[in-house]
């Protein structure tokens, strides 16, 4: 099983920064990485795919780079509808389909 | 637009089980996977279950293994899943999930529907 980790847990931070965080493979899964955004109460949304390419209506300030076994996904700078839990996803090798711990990224 | 609705979830004891469906529209349902996740209260998300678009290919994770069994009625646009000797650690909301154009990925998500376990 493929463990994906996320880090920071919490990420504190103004609206108008830029927010960074970070994916991790126990081992590689090539570009095939998903982030999703999940807001309190609500289910999930798919904001990247394969890495890199934002799903449709996701505005351009969200972008997701890496391969292999490191990623990264940076808000260039945060509104306040970003304050949100973050989490990757991997299917580069599934079953089973994994997800990373999750990010939360709240205001300082 | 795509529109997943989960329904069947509610409190049960330990060992009993439950019947979850999720009704689709808004999409040829006969051409996508769909999968269930969940997440536990105040935790991250959980893969659980795939079925394949035309029923044959079903996965599940080794916490339910042996428990939950997956259907689909592609005449009906209705997934279902079975939750046999329920534990309280399957305590969740459930969401189904179609694949995504490009692969699987989550392209979408139900709202999703709370199975509660407890003595």
């Amino acid at each position: 099983e493929i463990v994906l980790t996320q880090s920071p847990v919490t990420l504190s931070l103004s609206p108008g920064e830029r927010a960074t965080l970070s994916c991790r493979a126990s081992q590689s899964v090539a570009t095939y990485l998903a982030w999703y955004q999940q807001k309190p109460g609500q289910a999930p949304r798919l904001l990247i795919y394969d890495a890199s390419t934002r799903a449709p209506g996701i505005p351009a300030r969200f972008s997701g780079s890496g391969s292999g076994t490191d990623f990264t996904l940076t808000i260039s700078s945060l509104e306040p509808e970003d304050f949100a839990v973050y989490y990757c996803q991997q299917r580069s090798s599934w079953p089973p389909l994994t997800f990373g711990g999750g990010t939360k990224v709240d205001i300082k | 637009q795509v529109l997943l609705v989960e329904s069947g979830g509610g409190v049960v004891r330990p060992g009993s089980s439950l019947r979850l469906s999720c009704a689709a529209s808004g999409f040829t349902f006969r051409s996508f996977s769909i999968h269930w996740v969940r997440q536990a209260p105040g935790q991250g998300l959980e893969w659980v279950a795939i079925i394949s678009k035309d029923g044959v290919n079903k996965y599940f994770a080794d916490s339910v293994k042996g428990r939950f069994t997956i259907s689909r009625d592609n005449s009906k646009n209705t997934v279902h899943l079975q939750m046999d000797s329920l534990r309280p650690d399957d305590t969740a909301v459930y969401y189904c999930a179609r694949e995504h154009d490009h692969g699987d990925y989550f392209g979408f998500w139900g709202q999703g529907t709370l199975v509660s376990v407890s003595s």
